[in-house]
């Protein structure tokens, strides 16, 4: 089974401020990684496909990079509706795996 | 518009059953990869269960296996998950999810359905 460890738990930034969150496999995923954020009460939503694509309706300011085992996810410039929860999942190989999620939370 | 609707939690006690279902509108459930996602109060997300839009390739996570079966009705446009033999650690909000591809790009759980809550207790 493929551990994803993200990181950090927790992100405390202004809106405007750039954010940048890491999520790391055990082993290679290639670039089957996705990306979700979830509010509270809500289901997550589908950022980012395939390590590097942004779903349909998804703001140009979130982007992902990385491939292998070092993926990330950066939010150039937050705004208030982005403070949230963000979870990383490999679809490399079953199970899949989701990471332990990053917390945005306003500073 | 994509919906799932899931129905079907509430309280059991340890070692009973309960059956989920997902409703599903504005596309045929037959014809994508459907799965079961858990998250238990405070938690990370946990994939549970797969079905393939074949039918034919259906996968379950070690923490299930042989207690939850997932299946699909496709004159009801649902899919299911039976669930026997529940433990405290089952309590969590499930939710259906969908997957779709288009060419070489896959979407891993693109659409959510709202959560069904378990509560496993005595």
């Amino acid at each position: 089974e493929i551990v994803l460890t993200q990181s950090p738990a927790t992100l405390s930034l202004s809106p405007g401020e750039r954010a940048t969150l890491s999520c790391r496999a055990s082993q290679s995923v290639g670039t089957s990684l996705a990306w979700y954020q979830q509010k509270p009460g809500q289901a997550p939503r589908l950022l980012m496909y395939d390590a590097s694509n942004r779903a349909t309706g998804i703001p140009a300011r979130f982007s992902g990079s990385g491939s292998g085992t070092d993926l990330t996810l950066t939010i150039s410039s937050l705004e208030p509706e982005d403070f949230a929860v963000y979870y990383c999942l490999q679809r490399s190989s079953w199970p899949r795996t989701f990471g332990q999620g990053t917390k945005v939370e306003i500073k | 518009e994509v919906q799932l609707v899931e129905s079907g939690g509430g309280l059991v006690q340890p070692g009973g059953s309960l059956r989920l279902s997902c409703s599903a509108s504005g596309f045929t459930v037959s014809r994508y990869n459907m799965n079961w996602v858990r998250q238990a109060p405070g938690k990370e997300l946990e994939w549970i269960s797969h079905i393939s839009d074949s039918g034919g390739d259906i996968l379950y996570a070690d923490s299930v296996k042989g207690r939850f079966t997932i299946s699909r009705d496709t004159a009801r446009n649902s899919l299911y998950l039976q669930m026997h033999s529940l433990r405290d650690e089952d309590t969590a909000v499930y939710f259906c999810a969908r997957d779709s591809y288009s060419g070489s790009a896959y979407y891993a759980f693109d659409f959510w359905g709202q959560g069904a809550l378990v509560t496993v207790s005595s």
